[in-house]
């Protein structure tokens, strides 16, 4: 059965930092979304991205956020500048149609520590 | 904007237990509701769904129906397995809005014992 995988699976950086958390979508799906998890709290979207641009981001999403589909495959967020409220648990996730949009698969996860 | 509230846990539960889990949500639209659930060290998994007044969403045992007039989409099974040891998502999308977010509940941690 088709997975969204996400990598890495744990990643630990310092304050100040730019990371780029990576993600592969299931290969026919045309909707991407972020959502992260600080421990202990609700599941929170961030944004989410369909022909090549931004349908809808949180106020999270600031500008320290960018979101990009490289390739035909990969969907990646970057954090230009990590703070330590950074640290949680990255999903992305993914769905096929706009009919179906609403029916998300998401990813394993990617922990980020910033220290 | 839209909310999902869900009962805290843990819930402790033995095995062959039945399981209910509340859930209800504020939303503006017409929103279609969900219940994610996450295994230990995995990503969140769609478990049921229902995406209108009435429905009733069902998988592995587990049951759900909307009900819109008491804003609800309470989770059962009636009687759960030590397989069914998880964390419980209720989630909710609103069609009517451009980036089909999801907005979660807190989440529900489920143990159930031998």
């Amino acid at each position: 059965e088709p997975e969204v995988t996400q990598t890495p699976s744990h990643q630990v950086t310092q304050m100040g930092q730019e990371v780029i958390l990576r993600c592969v979508p299931i290969s026919n799906h045309l909707y991407f979304y972020w959502y992260r998890q600080i421990l202990g709290q609700k599941v929170e979207f961030l944004v989410s991205f369909y022909n090549n641009e931004i349908s809808e981001k949180s106020e999270i999403f600031d500008d320290q956020f960018s979101v990009e589909r490289p390739d035909g495959s990969n969907f990646t967020l970057k954090i230009r500048s990590t703070k330590l409220e950074d640290s949680a648990m990255y999903f992305c996730a993914s769905s096929v149609d706009s009919v179906r949009a609403y029916e998300q698969y998401f990813g394993p996860g990617t922990r980020l520590t910033v220290t | 904007g839209d909310s999902v509230t869900q009962m805290e846990g843990p819930v402790t539960l033995s095995e062959e237990a039945f399981l209910t889990i509340n859930c209800t949500y504020t939303a503006t639209g017409y929103p279609s509701l969900f219940w994610y659930v996450q295994y230990p060290g995995e990503g969140l998994q769609l478990l049921l769904k229902a995406t209108k007044a009435d429905d009733k969403g069902s998988n592995k045992g587990f049951e759900a129906t909307y009900r819109k007039e008491t804003t609800s989409f309470h989770l059962e099974k009636g009687s759960v397995q030590v397989s069914d040891s998880a964390v419980y998502f209720c989630a909710l999308s609103d069609r009517g809005a451009a980036g089909n977010k999801l907005t979660f509940g807190g989440g529900t941690r489920v143990l159930v014992k031998p």
